[in-house]
């Protein structure tokens, strides 16, 4: 089993659609970090958590640290939402990544 | 990506060849971490350093070695390239001890034929 799983793999929404994801994970963390991919590859930080929440524009990221879960959600999505969301642990000295999920907002 | 920068961003090798790649960070960042991201993988970790004069290794460690000689530097080497390792190499860095935010390069393709 990996250390970190994100669901879904997959989303594809409307524009407006209020957006879920989720990353579960294993080990114990000193943070969890949400990162986003364009295409093209460029790879930025949205939050770093230890816990509780936090909002930046529309997206806000949680996490409950007893249940070894996070959440990352997008209000109001928009066209250029559209990326690759990746969940990434920092624990013992390492960065373990999630292997992403595709958002798709379509028009 | 300010602050984090990787050279080259792309590069073709024969197989056998070796190369290096090259992460510098102005940040005075503590750890810095060498990844490869392959389709449908996610980003796997190569290897690693906490610190000047030391590293260690990830997941995915063999055909490769690495060295930080000076804190802003972290190179990452290819012995003897072999067509598995074409891929893209995403660097990162981070401190600690603060605000702990991931900064990444831009990524360097790499195609071994």
């Amino acid at each position: 089993k990996n250390e970190v799983e994100q669901s879904p793999q997959n989303l594809t929404a409307q524009e407006g659609e209020f957006i879920t994801i989720n990353c579960s994970y294993s080990v114990g963390i000193s943070a969890l970090h949400w990162l986003q991919q364009h295409p093209g590859g460029g790879i930025v930080s949205l939050f770093m958590l230890s816990s509780g929440k936090k909002k930046h524009g529309r997206l806000i990221a949680t996490i409950n640290i007893q249940e070894k879960h996070s959440s990352l959600h997008i209000t109001a999505s928009h066209p250029r939402d559209s990326a690759v969301y990746i969940c990434a642990l920092f624990g013992n000295e390492k960065l373990t990544f999630g292997t992403g999920t595709r958002l798709t907002i379509i028009p | 990506n300010a602050g984090v920068t990787q050279t080259p961003k792309f590069r073709v090798l024969k197989t056998g060849q070796s190369m290096t790649l090259l992460c510098a960070q102005d940040m005075n960042h503590e750890y810095m971490y060498w990844y490869r991201q392959d389709p449908g993988m996610g980003l796997r970790l190569i290897h690693y350093s906490v610190g000047e004069g030391t590293t260690a290794k990830g997941e995915v460690p063999d055909g490769y070695n690495v060295s930080r000689l000076k804190k802003q530097n972290f190179l990452l080497g290819l012995e003897s390239a072999a067509p598995s390792q074409t891929s893209v190499y995403f660097c990162a860095s981070l401190s600690p001890a603060w605000r702990n935010t991931i900064y990444f390069g831009e990524g360097s393709w790499l195609t071994v034929v």
